[in-house]
């Protein structure tokens, strides 16, 4: 069965980094962009950001550039999301998708970032 | 970026009942569209893509349906496990934008 794993729930300090991974148990990894997206408590969706797993390849949000870094590891198919300089406002569940012909089709199960001092 | 406004942002409805949720894009993005059904504490679930293709496995209560760049979600014959949150997202171009979100309760 296809699904996307992530890693456990992460605190952080004020200023600190995270980062999270998701991996895909689909032999086609390479085949199919990696999406990110954040869901703030009690609030809507947002995209963060992609990877083409195969070449490296990404898109930032613009609010999230500079802070965000996706990477890949083709041997593990494992994608990955850092994000540093964490404060209070970035406490919120991210979510990593894949993308089948431009649409979100296999979700992971969310990883819970919480920033706390 | 272009603005997905998405409306209503929540409604009551009962069993049986048809309902409509709608996205309208700032500007032309053809048929590149999708919705998704959240739950509570879940991922959310893609339902409609194109703009009015059905997902595999995805009941044929729902439905998607676009003009211009209005696109409407319709349910038809609301289910219990309908009960949820609804967002439209735009795969035109990046940045992908979401919709701020439809919850459909019981009424």
């Amino acid at each position: 069965q296809e699904q996307m794993v992530q890693s456990g729930s992460e605190v952080k300090k004020p200023g600190a980094s995270v980062k999270v991974s998701c991996k895909l148990s689909t032999y086609a990894f390479s085949s199919n962009d990696v999406h990110w997206v954040r869901q703030a408590p009690g609030q809507g969706l947002e995209w963060v950001a992609m990877i083409n797993p195969s070449d490296g390849s990404t898109v930032y949000a613009q609010r999230f550039q500079g802070r965000v870094t996706l990477t890949s590891d083709t041997s593990t198919s494992t994608v990955y999301m850092a994000l540093s300089s964490l404060t209070s406002e970035d406490t919120a569940l991210f979510y990593c998708a894949r993308d089948t012909r431009g649409d979100l089709d296999l979700w992971g199960q969310g990883t819970l970032i919480t920033v706390s001092s | 970026a272009i603005q997905m406004t998405q409306s209503p942002s929540s409604l009551s409805a009962s069993i049986g009942d048809t309902v409509s949720i709608t996205c309208r894009a700032s500007q032309d993005i053809r048929n590149d569209l999708g919705w998704y059904q959240q739950k509570p504490g879940k991922a959310p679930k893609l339902l409609i893509y194109a703009a009015s293709a059905l997902q595999s496995g995805v009941p044929s209560r729902f439905s998607g349906s676009m003009s211009g760049t209005d696109f409407t979600l319709t349910i038809t014959g609301l289910q219990p496990e309908d009960f949820a949150s609804y967002y439209c997202l735009q795969t035109y171009n990046y940045p992908w934008t979401f919709g701020r979100g439809t919850t459909v309760d019981i009424k």
